[in-house]
């Protein structure tokens, strides 16, 4: 089966600029995760969603972060304005509906922001 | 709230050599616990999870992780490694009944020929 796909896989750009990151998770899989992976660190989940309802997004910086996931899908996170710390790795996971079923990741979109 | 602390931030270690890969874990309710792997330029990987049960569990490739409930701890151990085994290893743990991860900060094992 396909995996986790996530686009773009690199990105630079300057401060105070928006960003958007796409990831279409495994077909069938309910829930969709967005991790941010800062060099040196473990991944932090930012927002967790339940078909398209969000679960968690206790940990996402909702005056810059954004994200959705309209038809329970694909999703998109946006970052406006960047600043020079969200430089990471954005990981998207997904994983079918259920209690502590096997999350499965994609490579991830490493993002430099200048 | 949930904590993972890997304590190794780096391991070498010579083919075919043992190793073990540390992890505590701190918690005020039942979790389950996991180790990740991320080969280079790929994403994590599951590599095995402590749900109930059996407190020692294994991976189809050679390693194991003990869940030791008073010492706090899951550590990662393989008998002897391979070179192929030279990658990032995350220790997770969520909530029992939750699905979201915390994860440690990572150990990179790099296996020497």
């Amino acid at each position: 089966e396909a995996g986790v796909a996530q686009s773009p896989r690199y990105k630079i750009i300057e401060k105070r600029q928006s960003v958007a990151f796409w990831c279409n998770p495994i077909s069938g899989h309910a829930t969709l995760y967005w991790y941010q992976q800062i060099l040196g660190q473990g991944p932090k989940l930012l927002i967790q969603f339940q078909n398209n309802g969000v679960v968690d997004d206790s940990q996402l910086p909702k005056d810059r972060f954004s994200a959705e996931r309209l038809k329970g899908v694909d999703s998109t996170l946006k970052i406006q304005p960047a600043k020079l710390e969200d430089s990471a790795v954005y990981l998207c996971a997904s994983s079918v509906r259920g209690q502590n079923t096997e999350a499965f990741f994609g490579q991830g979109t490493r993002l430099t922001v200048v | 709230a949930q904590s993972v602390t890997q304590l190794d931030s780096q391991v070498p270690v010579f083919e075919e050599a043992p190793v073990e890969l540390r992890c505590n874990y701190s918690s005020s309710v039942s979790v389950y616990l996991f180790w990740y792997v991320q080969y280079p330029n790929q994403g994590l990987q599951l590599l095995l999870k402590y749900l109930s049960g059996s407190t020692l569990v294994e991976s189809i490739n050679g390693f194991e992780a003990e869940f030791n409930k008073s010492q706090t701890s899951f550590h990662l151990r393989k008998p002897s490694v391979h070179i192929s085994d030279t990658a990032e290893y995350f220790c997770a743990v969520s909530k029992t009944g939750a699905n979201n991860l915390f994860f440690g900060t990572g150990t990179r094992l790099t296996v020497i020929p």
